[in-house]
């Protein structure tokens, strides 16, 4: 069966420090992975996205994310975190066939709080 | 044009009452989403409709979920005989999809409904 796992719950950077959000997945095929953020009371805005190709892939606000199939790992990163990035992130799995195709599979988060 | 829209944004009810939510997908978006976020499950995915059915609703955590989508568009998720295991975050998305299903999902600002 597909799972998603996100291994941090929260992570506390300095600002301006450099972030890995870590995220493996388990499926047997060929994954389609995104990251999305949340901030409080504010639906998923998506950051990135994996479906082929390059997998290194950027995504908004400086976001990137590596593809890794020999870890079964899709982390996030980014060089110098902002104050602003403070929010709740999700990785997910989109399965790439069978009558749940399109459906996604959330891990469980990680809070990320920047200090000042 | 518009992302997508959810109503209301917060609904208390009291236990055993029915609720109707409603989301509005981004326009032209023919798949439609709808997902759950609890303190306790995480994101689970409900049912999904292409059109105006709904070829996967294999996430209904019960009889009392019910869901339907009309004129392609606006989609309402009803529960009866509410529980307080209902109370979470209702989340709709959308999305559309030019090759099958492995397109990107964009969020509504979610549903928080409270069950007394």
């Amino acid at each position: 069966a597909q799972s998603v796992t996100q291994p941090d719950i929260h992570i506390t950077v300095s600002e301006g420090a450099s972030l890995e959000l870590r995220c493996n997945y388990s499926y047997g095929a060929t994954p389609y992975l995104f990251w999305y953020v949340q901030s409080p009371g504010q639906g998923l805005q998506l950051l990135l996205k994996y479906f082929s190709g390059d997998t290194l892939v950027q995504g908004i606000k400086g976001f990137e994310a590596e593809f890794k199939r020999s870890q079964s790992s899709f982390n996030l990163r980014k060089p110098s975190v902002h104050w602003s990035d403070a929010a709740e992130y999700f990785c997910a799995l989109m399965v790439g066939g069978g009558s749940t195709l399109g459906r996604l599979y959330f891990g469980r988060g990680t809070q990320l709080t920047v200090w000042p | 044009g518009a992302g997508v829209s959810q109503s209301p944004s917060n609904k208390v009810t009291e236990k055993g009452k029915d609720v109707e939510l409603r989301c509005d997908p981004i326009s032209g978006h023919t798949a439609l989403y709808w997902y759950r976020q609890s303190l306790g499950q995480g994101l689970e995915f409900l049912i999904y409709f292409q059109g105006n059915s709904a070829p996967d609703k294999s996430g209904l955590p019960s009889d009392r979920f019910s869901a339907e989508r009309t004129g392609g568009s606006v989609s309402t998720l009803t529960i009866q005989r509410t529980q307080q295991e209902d109370s979470a975050v209702y989340l709709c998305a959308s999305s559309h999809p030019l090759t099958g299903r492995q397109e990107t999902q964009y969020f509504g600002p979610g549903t928080r409904l409270l069950v007394l």
